[in-house]
């Protein structure tokens, strides 16, 4: 079957680093996405990566390792307005996204 | 208009009655979704649209249906409620290369 794990929950400080893991095992691969949901609203697209390495955007960047099934979210600099949940979805063999469970993100001050 | 449209914003409905949530979009996407989404559990797609005329299931489309007359619209119906189709539904549209998608603000649907 196919499988996108993420943790549940995270915490962090405001003006921290936080790392948001994702790990799959998918129907071939093309392409991760990142999402940011605040609560209530829509998904917003973040970043997408297709090819092995690091995507940097400001103060947010994604990694991707092909090889190992892995990517993560780096969010730098924390701002209390990024306590959101941050989807990971692959687009599979198929060109369908398949969508984690989400990071719940909570920013303390 | 700007970007993607859905309607109601939500809905409480009786089991076994008939619904139409509504989807617009005007940025000319080639491809269209519906998605529920579910406390603890990821995105689920429901059905899709790769080009207007065509429509395809997705991973949970039984008890639903689509249709795609034109570039722009996308409704999802629920022909006969059931408890179980009480979700968040949310609709996107995606355009070439990378097929980001773009999602509306969602409908809440209650089914009692």
């Amino acid at each position: 079957g196919q499988n996108i794990d993420q943790p549940t929950e995270m915490t962090a400080t405001e003006g921290a680093i936080v790392q948001i893991n994702c790990t799959y095992q998918t129907s071939g691969f093309n392409g991760l996405f990142w999402y940011q949901q605040h609560a209530g609203e829509a998904p917003t697209f973040l970043s997408y990566n297709v090819l092995d390495g690091l995507e940097e955007k400001g103060r947010f960047s994604s990694f991707l390792s092909r090889s190992k099934g892995y990517s993560y979210l780096l969010l730098k600099e924390l701002q209390m307005k990024d306590s959101a949940s941050y989807l990971c979805a692959v687009r599979d063999s198929n060109y369908q996204l398949i969508w984690g469970a989400g990071t719940k993100l909570i920013i303390k001050p | 208009i700007a970007g993607i449209t859905q309607a109601p914003t939500s809905q409480i409905l009786a089991a076994g009655r008939r619904m139409t949530l509504r989807c617009t979009q005007d940025m000319r996407h080639n491809a269209m979704y519906w998605y529920r989404q579910d406390l603890g559990l990821g995105l689920r797609l429901i059905h899709y649209s790769n080009t207007a005329g065509t429509t395809g299931k997705g991973e949970v489309p039984d008890g639903y249906s689509v249709s795609r007359a034109n570039t722009d619209d996308f409704p999802l119906t629920l022909a006969s409620a059931v408890p179980s189709q009480t979700s968040v539904y949310f609709c996107a549209s995606g355009s070439g290369g990378t097929d980001t998608q773009y999602f509306g603000p969602g409908t809440r649907l209650t089914v009692l």
